[in-house]
């Protein structure tokens, strides 16, 4: 069956340092990947989406890769701070129809 | 700004009650779904509209309903609320195409926490 993994345990990582999150895929070719970022008690909000002729997609401090030989995108944040803490998800077109699968998410904490 | 509002933020209900939970979107989309999130478990698909009065069930259908009758408003219906069903339940939007530059980007609302005594 199609499955999404994303790292399960928090990363915490200094404030100026470049955040790296990892969403690994199974039984999928998807046609793009997306990313999400959730604070606590709210509900997820969209970030970037990449394609899977592209192999790489940056929005300011942002940047994902998306290696589909691999079934694998990473997710950076350069020069994190603080206001970057929050869970991140993966999600995926599931095939042949309009539903969203989302990874389990990876929480991540950046210290001050 | 555009918006998917939830009724409510928060409810807490006794086993057996039938609870509404409300989904309203301010951008003409077609397609409106319905998610529960659990720690560890991520988003998982209950049901999901793409047009008025239409509904397919997601992963997990069972124990709920859906209402569309107004393209703006979704309903999910838990008839005979149960312990198990609580949850952080997720309503989301969007619209449906292909290609560029349609980005298949889900609109979310800010959950409703429900807790079933």
């Amino acid at each position: 069956s199609q499955k999404i993994e994303q790292n399960s345990e928090a990363l915490n990582i200094q404030e100026g340092k470049t955040a790296t999150l990892t969403c690994n895929y199974t039984n999928y070719s998807p046609a793009y990947l997306q990313w999400y970022r959730q604070d606590p008690g709210r509900g997820p909000v969209f970030l970037l989406l990449i394609r899977e002729n592209e192999k790489e997609k940056r929005k300011e401090r942002l940047k994902v890769t998306f290696d589909t030989t691999l079934k694998q995108s990473l997710f950076h944040i350069t020069a994190s701070q603080p206001a970057d803490s929050a869970t991140y998800l993966c999600a995926l077109p599931r095939t042949g129809g309009f539903k969203t699968i989302f990874g389990a998410g990876t929480r991540l904490f950046v210290k001050a | 700004d555009v918006k998917v509002t939830q009724s409510s933020r928060y409810l807490v209900k006794r086993t057996g009650e039938k609870v509404f939970l409300e989904c309203v979107q301010d951008m003409d989309h077609e397609n409106m779904f319905w998610y529960r999130q659990d720690p560890g478990l991520g988003l998982r698909l209950i049901y999901f509209s793409y047009d008025v009065k239409m509904k397919e069930k997601g992963d997990i259908p069972e124990g709920y309903s859906v209402s569309r009758e107004k393209k703006e408003r979704f309903s999910l219906i838990l008839e005979s609320a149960s312990t198990n069903q609580t949850s952080m339940y997720l309503c989301a939007s969007t619209n449906p195409g292909t290609g560029a530059p349609n980005t298949g980007e889900l609109f979310f609302g800010e959950g409703s926490r429900l807790t079933v005594l």
